[in-house]
């Protein structure tokens, strides 16, 4: 049973245009939510991240949207570059715990120039 | 050092053998995770140290599956009598507490034959 998921495997966007990234969740108990960041033949990088407290978190080009009552967040890239394409991984965790991250199973960005 | 690291990067073993995977964590790091990343799908938790303590276990699919961490720093995973369905990637990740951001290493790809 995923209690992460990240339902679209692969996303394509022009340079320049906005990439939206979505992920929903199924446990309530989650309350702390990261996106990672992942090249080919690398471990994964981290990149944002949002607290339930928050419904926003804003780092330059990325925002992180947090929907505590649908149990969904996005990440937004604008302006998007060639460089962003990747696979990105949502992650949630309980707070207070060791935060070990449950995964979901990533969506393929491309930036086409 | 300058960042987690892990050997070997590939591992192929017949199945019956026993292999042991290292992780270096970036040094300071009190925390440590092991996750288990199968093909197309995110990092799975396994089990977490908090310096030399291992207080959560939770996520080893087996008792085939162990892992030590002696000194707080070096840790070591060891899965004896490989299956084939042992074959993933495992990732080991390091953060400074339990609190902050986990940075993770290139990985083990282990293929059990």
């Amino acid at each position: 049973d995923q209690q992460v998921k990240q339902n679209s495997p692969s996303l394509s966007v022009q340079e320049g245009r906005i990439s939206i990234l979505n992920c929903d969740y199924t446990n309530s108990m989650f309350d702390y939510f990261l996106w990672y960041k992942k090249y080919p033949a690398e471990g994964p990088t981290f990149l944002i991240s949002i607290s339930s407290i928050k419904d926003k978190n804003e780092d330059g080009r990325f925002t992180v949207f947090l929907n505590k009552s649908a149990k969904h967040l996005s990440l937004h890239i604008v302006p998007s570059q060639p460089g962003d394409s990747a696979v990105y991984f949502c992650a949630a965790a309980v707070s207070g715990s060791a935060r070990q991250l449950t995964f979901g199973s990533g969506t393929q960005l491309t930036v086409l120039p | 050092g300058a960042g987690v690291s892990q050997s070997p990067r590939y591992k192929v073993t017949k199945r019956g053998q026993d292999v042991t995977l290292r992780c270096d964590p970036i040094s300071s790091h009190a925390t440590l995770y092991w996750y288990q990343q199968a093909l197309g799908q995110g990092p799975e938790f396994l089990t977490y140290f908090n310096y030399e303590a291992q207080p959560d276990k939770s996520g080893l699919p087996s008792d085939r599956f162990s892992a030590e961490r002696p000194e707080g720093s070096i840790s070591t995973l060891t899965i004896q009598r490989t299956e084939q369905r042992d074959s993933a990637m495992y990732r080991c990740a390091s953060s400074l507490t339990v609190l902050n951001e986990q940075y993770f290493g290139p990985g083990t790809r282990l293929t059990v034959t």
